[in-house]
């Protein structure tokens, strides 16, 4: 099964409001990054995450590695935040491939 | 950050013959990854390529299929052998700088094999 799964598959989002994605391992994960592919395919790097939050512009990040779990707040969604989110970790301990998850496809209307 | 090249962009080949993809990265880097992405779903790893060793292939990833170069510390190549339709994909090479794990992906190469 998958080893990272994220949840919802898809969201539809009007602008201006908020929104949480989860992100779910079955592995034992340290660290956790995030990432957003656009529809062209660019995939862009927003967290990188250990244990803790880190928040960015209207992104916030929280990862708990107990619990084996990461979400993504996207606060006043813009139509710029649509794409796929892609939560992903460490494939190895100490090693730096990265196990993606499945994948959050957000779209953001107006 | 780190900076990847990749080349080319996208291809268009006919099954049973090889190409290549390149990766290049704007400064030294220890580690490359390539991964590969089926079309609306997600990205999967390929192989780790550090330089002067053999790379190391995940499950379902072979060295005869996938051969992957490493001859210096800024780049590497990805040939797919033997391509079939099935191959299709959009392939990435990936790195982050030594002292930080943030990862940073090149452009991709889209290819299609009819």
């Amino acid at each position: 099964g998958d080893k990272v799964k994220q949840s919802p598959s898809a969201l539809s989002l009007q602008e201006g409001t908020n929104s949480a994605l989860r992100c779910n391992f079955s592995i034992a994960a340290t660290t956790v990054q995030w990432f957003l592919q656009n529809p062209r395919g660019s995939l862009m790097n927003l967290f990188y995450l250990v244990p803790g939050t880190k928040e960015n512009g209207r992104l916030k990040s929280a990862f708990d590695s107990k619990e084996s779990y990461s979400t993504l707040h996207i606060r006043d969604a813009q139509l710029e935040d649509s794409g796929t989110y892609f939560c992903a970790a460490e494939a190895y301990q100490g090693g730096r491939a990265l196990i993606f998850g499945t994948g959050t496809t957000v779209s953001v209307s107006p | 950050s780190v900076l990847l090249y990749q080349k080319p962009n996208r291809d268009i080949c006919q099954s049973g013959t090889s190409l290549k993809i390149q990766c290049v990265a704007d400064s030294q880097v220890v580690s490359m990854f390539w991964y590969q992405q089926f079309q609306e779903q997600s990205l999967m790893l390929m192989a780790t390529a550090n330089e002067g060793s053999e790379a190391t292939y995940e499950s379902g990833f072979t060295k005869d299929k996938f051969p992957i170069s490493r001859p210096n510390l800024t780049f590497s190549t990805l040939t797919v052998n033997n391509a079939r339709p099935g191959d299709s994909s959009i392939y990435f090479c990936s790195s982050n700088r030594q002292s930080s794990y943030e990862q940073y992906f090149g452009p991709g190469t889209r290819l299609t094999v009819l």
